[in-house]
């Protein structure tokens, strides 16, 4: 079956530096959410997607943006990197009316040097 | 969405039942429980979820006390790929424009031992 996609798997930035993380989510979910783990931290919660508009938000910082588009990819977009950004990330799709289960992604290693 | 609290950690023997409590005292009429795991820098994989009545799936068993104070996921036959944090998250349905993220808190660690 097909699972969530999430490129690249593995990032080094430098400080200040831009970062633009991708997800695919399972064919026919229209929902997206996306996680930040920091080092021996539990997933935490940043923003999701309904049907392309943003539904929920979490503890995402200014500096981060997101969007999902036409297609159901979503993309997280992340600005002046700094070394607390360093991370995993994410992503996560279900489909609204199942509404319980949320399937992840492998995850997308950030590191900034 | 109500608190959980877990134990940091349990150990299990191979073959042998693994039984994880999550206390949510404060959990109210509308709140499910959910559990999920997460393996090693894994993405975190949906294990089972309930509202008041005793479920069973292929992976577990989750068992809701009559006061739904509490509740216990319940792995029959624990293997050494069931060592993972598992995570005990209480949420109610939400709404599209909130309410469908998940809460992770501190899960318990299970490891699993030959």
């Amino acid at each position: 079956a097909a699972g969530v996609i999430q490129s690249p798997r593995h990032l080094i930035k430098e400080k200040r530096e831009t970062a633009t993380l991708k997800c695919y989510p399972i064919p026919r979910h229209d929902t997206v959410y996306w996680y930040q783990q920091g080092p021996g931290q539990d997933p935490q919660f940043l923003i999701s997607f309904y049907e392309k508009m943003q539904s929920d938000k979490g503890s995402i910082p200014d500096r981060f943006s997101a969007q999902q588009f036409s297609d159901y990819h979503s993309e997280l977009n992340m600005s002046s990197l700094e070394l607390g950004d360093s991370a995993l990330y994410f992503c996560a799709s279900s489909l609204l009316a199942g509404g319980y289960e949320q399937f992840f992604g492998p995850g997308t290693r950030l590191t900034v040097l | 969405d109500a608190k959980t609290t877990q134990p940091p950690s349990m150990d299990c023997a191979e073959g042998r039942a693994a039984n994880l409590p999550c206390n949510h005292s404060t959990i109210s009429g509308n709140e499910y429980v959910y559990w999920y795991r997460q393996i090693h820098s894994q993405g975190p994989q949906y294990i089972i979820h309930g509202l008041k009545n005793n479920e069973t799936n292929e992976m577990a068993s989750l068992i809701i006390t009559e006061d739904r104070k509490s509740s216990t996921l319940i792995l029959p036959h624990a293997t050494l790929r069931d060592t993972a944090v598992y995570y005990c998250i209480v949420r109610a349905p939400g709404t599209l424009n909130s309410g469908y993220a998940l809460n992770f808190g501190k899960g318990t660690s299970l490891l699993v031992t030959p």
